[in-house]
């Protein structure tokens, strides 16, 4: 049973449309997150959801929207996509416990806009 | 600004050789260290973390790190690589009773066989 899944893998698109990524944790944690990795790896959080709240929102534009049902799931819409949305996005959880913080990932959805 | 630097972008070793990835942070007060390792086509995985008490962390797969507070360094080691450590290493820092995990720009780690 895989932890923290995210679909799709991959999704390649033009400039311009929508599209969405989703993720879902079934190791009962309270907080997920959305990480983007860049070409050159670097990793950079964009969204923290505790509980279906959000309480980390980074400089992201608003084109980008998450998304929490419930707890077990942080989804990820893109709006307008532009060739520097191009990147793999990982959704990410923890337990809501500060002694702990450690983030357990997902495989990555890797975006490709053309 | 807080940050994780991780000096050393791209390490090109032989197997059997020792290894030091450097990682600094610039956080006051008290916080939590990790280091994640993200093989080729994988995701992130914790390699080790530091909270508190001995400040000699070890690790899976043979690696240990280092906490020295007073030069704010968190460097990880192993005596003897292997070929399947190839993989990008990953620092992290997280303050105290806080969510934002703040994390290095990566070392890409290449082992030859």
């Amino acid at each position: 049973d895989t932890a923290v899944s995210q679909t799709p893998k991959y999704l390649v698109t033009q400039m311009g449309n929508d599209k969405s990524i989703k993720c879902e944790q079934n190791l009962g944690h309270d907080t997920m997150y959305w990480y983007k990795q860049d070409s050159k790896k670097f990793l950079k959080i964009m969204f923290s959801y505790n509980n279906k709240e959000l309480i980390i929102n980074e400089t992201v534009p608003n084109r980008f929207s998450p998304k929490s049902p419930d707890k077990a799931h942080l989804n990820l819409h893109i709006n307008s996509l532009e060739l520097g949305d191009s990147a793999v996005y990982f959704c990410a959880s923890s337990i809501r416990d500060f002694d702990t913080g450690e983030l357990f990932f997902g495989e990555g959805s890797r975006l490709t806009v053309l | 600004a807080q940050s994780v630097s991780q000096h050393n972008h791209h390490v090109i070793l032989s197997e059997a050789a020792s290894l030091e990835l450097g990682c600094n942070y610039s956080y006051g007060g008290t916080v939590n260290l990790f280091w994640y390792v993200q093989y080729p086509g994988q995701h992130l995985q914790l390699l080790l973390k530091y909270f508190s008490g001995d400040p000699l962390v070890k690790g899976i797969k043979g690696f240990e790190a280092e906490f020295i507070k007073s030069k704010f360094s968190f460097n990880l080691r192993k005596p003897s690589v292997q070929w399947s450590d190839t993989a990008e290493y990953f620092c992290a820092v997280t303050k105290n009773r806080d969510d934002k995990i703040i994390f290095g720009k990566g070392t890409r780690l290449h082992i030859l066989p």
